[in-house]
């Protein structure tokens, strides 16, 4: 069974540009989250999609936003970029529709940005 | 605000003896706590868990203890192995999947 994958694995953009990051959850799973790691805050949670919908949200700007598709794949996008977006972008797939699972995470996106 | 810290950005253990990694947390809603380990360029790697109706769960080398008067939890793995060098990351959850996770703590076992 595939794991979760993400593409791109490395990004470099410049501020000001836009950039969209993907996740293909494990097969059959339908919520996949979004976390930023940033080195010293741990993991922050940015947003979850259970079936095409929002159903978690992070505190984060609206520059960051999401969204799912039919077959559970799932999109990031970020606006505007900052400097202090450069982090990595992590996803991760649950297999239930229920709560207290444990989430499966991909190998993450490095985004840089200059 | 953090409602879930580790306080030990790092530890040291010999090979062979035990390890054990702290977890504190500020949330009295929480009730599903998980344990992460994550390699350098890998995504972080599921290890252990444990409802807010337990105490104690083990698999293995690994036991998570969980005080909730004190709002604390503890990985305890033993014996440690160098394999067992990694950052590990404590997570915990209030009836929904949105997952706070610690800042993590860099464990170098040694041999």
């Amino acid at each position: 069974k595939a794991g979760v994958t993400q593409t791109p694995r490395y990004l470099i953009k410049t501020r000001g540009q836009q950039v969209t990051l993907s996740c293909s959850p494990i097969s059959g799973h339908r919520s996949v989250s979004w976390y930023q790691q940033t080195p010293g805050q741990g993991l922050q949670f940015l947003f979850e999609y259970f079936s095409e919908t929002q159903r978690n949200k992070g505190n984060f700007p609206g520059r960051f936003s999401g969204r799912q598709f039919s077959n559970s794949r799932s999109e990031m996008n970020v606006s505007t970029l900052e400097l202090g977006d450069s982090a990595l972008y992590l996803c991760a797939s649950m297999g239930t529709a229920g709560v207290n699972t444990e989430a499966f995470f991909g190998q993450g996106t490095r985004l840089t940005v200059v | 605000d953090q409602q879930v810290k580790q306080n030990s950005p790092s530890l040291s253990v010999q090979e062979g003896r035990i390890s054990i990694l702290n977890c504190d947390y500020t949330n009295s809603m929480f009730d599903y706590f998980l344990w992460y380990k994550k390699y350098p360029a890998e995504g972080p790697t599921f290890l252990i868990s444990i409802s807010s109706i337990k105490d104690k769960n083990e698999d293995g080398r690994f036991t998570v203890f969980l005080n909730k008067s004190a709002k604390h939890l503890s990985l305890h793995i033993v014996p440690s192995q160098p394999g067992d060098s990694a950052v590990y990351f404590c997570a915990a959850s209030a009836f929904q999947n949105k997952f706070y996770f610690g800042s993590g703590t860099k464990l170098n076992v040694k041999p």
